[in-house]
């Protein structure tokens, strides 16, 4: 089993739609949390980190749920823009810092 | 400001080739991390470096997989006798220092160096 699962996708959803990502870990000591966002045959760029109590920016909304180790995404009123693939990230106190990524979830936008 | 840069961007090799693939990260970041990218899959971490010291190799996958950072700058990834299930993309990614005040650092990505071997 992985250290950290996603829903591979992909998720096509029509513009404006509301989407949501779901992913688990399984290390009880992961420490720190993100999503990552790749685009085609680019590298992965910091999207938002995640935190205990949830945060927002924009129309991105990130939350942890510690107890059953398990972070989501909701994105709101989705743009062409938003195609990419969102990459689940944590990183633990005991693995020096290293980034441990699911499998990414693909999104496709269309209009 | 530059940002992470990686050469060759492309490399073809033939099965039993050596390779080195280099990585320059941002001016003044302390830490240095490769990963290895395949197919339809999220990064995985290959090693860690923390200026010149090696601290973490655990995700090389062989012996023919060897990375260093002499002087605590520029890395080179080198894969010796490559295999077909090599071909992957090569990510390196560097941040200003490691865990500050238990908050992980941002890493930031190079473009990676695609590798075919065939």
């Amino acid at each position: 089993r992985k250290e950290v699962e996603q829903d591979p996708g992909p998720f096509n959803v029509p513009e404006g739609a509301t989407v949501a990502f779901n992913c688990t870990y399984s290390n009880s000591a992961s420490q720190s949390f993100f999503w990552y966002r790749q685009d085609c045959r680019k590298e992965p760029k910091l999207l938002m980190s995640v935190y205990s109590s949830g945060n927002e920016d924009g129309r991105f909304t990130a939350q942890l749920n510690r107890a059953s180790q398990y972070i989501s995404l909701l994105i709101r009123d989705s743009k062409l823009s938003d195609s990419a693939t969102y990459l689940c990230v944590v990183t633990s106190y005991n693995q020096g810092g290293k980034l441990i990524f699911g499998q990414g979830t693909e999104l496709s936008v269309k209009p | 400001g530059a940002g992470v840069s990686q050469s060759p961007r492309y490399k073809v090799a033939k099965r039993g080739q050596d390779v080195a693939l280099r990585c320059d990260p941002i001016s003044g970041h302390v830490s240095l991390f490769w990963y290895q990218q395949a197919l339809g899959q999220g990064p995985e971490f290959l090693t860690y470096f923390q200026n010149e010291a090696q601290l973490d190799k655990s995700g090389l996958p062989s012996d023919r997989f060897f990375a260093e950072r002499p002087e605590g700058s520029v890395s080179t990834l080198k894969i010796q006798r490559t295999q077909q299930e090599d071909s992957a993309v090569y990510l390196c990614a560097s941040s200003l220092g490691g865990t500050l005040w238990g908050v992980q650092e941002t890493q930031y990505f190079g473009p990676g160096t695609r590798l075919l071997v065939l």
